[in-house]
């Protein structure tokens, strides 16, 4: 079946580095990928997400890259905050099914 | 403004009552999911409408059920919680159209069984 890959499980990092988290999918079909940021009790917020006919995207210090080939994506913050420090989730959607799957999170910890 | 809105955000159930989680949206999306998310794991998908179309994941136990009425609101029934059942529910939305997808989601309901 669908399924999504995330890697590493937890990353610390010290204030401004810059953090980087991968993600594999396995369906060839998926063509949205947004990344969420979930804090402690509360929702997944989107951050930032990219489409399937784009390699490249970026938001101030957030950027995602999206190899279709390989069929892996990548979130990239720089210079991390403290503030950056939470729960960060991968997806990817498939238009024709509708069907969101999750990768497994990845806890980032930037130290002051 | 609210997009997705889950009501209520804390509920209580006693073990083995039947409970129901409702979900609505603002956003005319045409895809409507439940997730269950535990503690320190991923949101895992329970179940999901693509228009009126219900499609369920094959983990999902017998004992939670999904309606639609209609294109707004959605809601997750569990006939008979356990206390297995203690999670965070989060329902979400999308836009599942080529080129031109987005998803969100709902504040989430926690739910404690007793």
């Amino acid at each position: 079946g669908e399924n999504v890959e995330q890697h590493p499980s937890t990353l610390s990092v010290q204030e401004g580095d810059s953090a980087v988290i991968k993600c594999t999918y396995s369906d060839s079909a998926s063509n949205y990928f947004p990344w969420y940021k979930q804090e402690l009790g509360k929702r997944p917020q989107l951050i930032i997400d990219i489409r399937s006919n784009v390699g490249e995207k970026k938001d101030q210090r957030i950027a995602v890259t999206l190899n279709k080939t390989a069929k892996h994506f990548s979130l990239h913050i720089t210079e991390t905050q403290p503030e950056d420090s939470a729960v960060y989730f991968c997806a990817a959607l498939t238009s024709n099914t509708g069907k969101l799957i999750f990768g497994q999170g990845t806890t980032l910890q930037v130290k002051p | 403004d609210a997009m997705v809105i889950q009501n209520p955000r804390y509920q209580v159930t006693q073990f083995g009552k039947p409970v129901t989680l409702s979900c609505s949206q603002t956003l005319n999306h045409n895809v409507m999911y439940w997730y269950q998310q535990k503690s320190s794991q991923a949101p895992k998908l329970l179940f999901h409408y693509y228009d009126k179309d219900f499609n369920n994941e094959a983990d999902t136990p017998d004992n939670f059920q999904s309606r639609r009425p209609n294109t707004s609101f959605c809601f997750l029934d569990i006939r008979s919680p356990g206390l297995g059942d203690a999670a965070m529910y989060l329902c979400a939305t999308s836009r599942a159209y080529s080129l031109n997808t987005e998803a969100f989601f709902g504040q989430g309901t926690r739910l404690t069984v007793v």
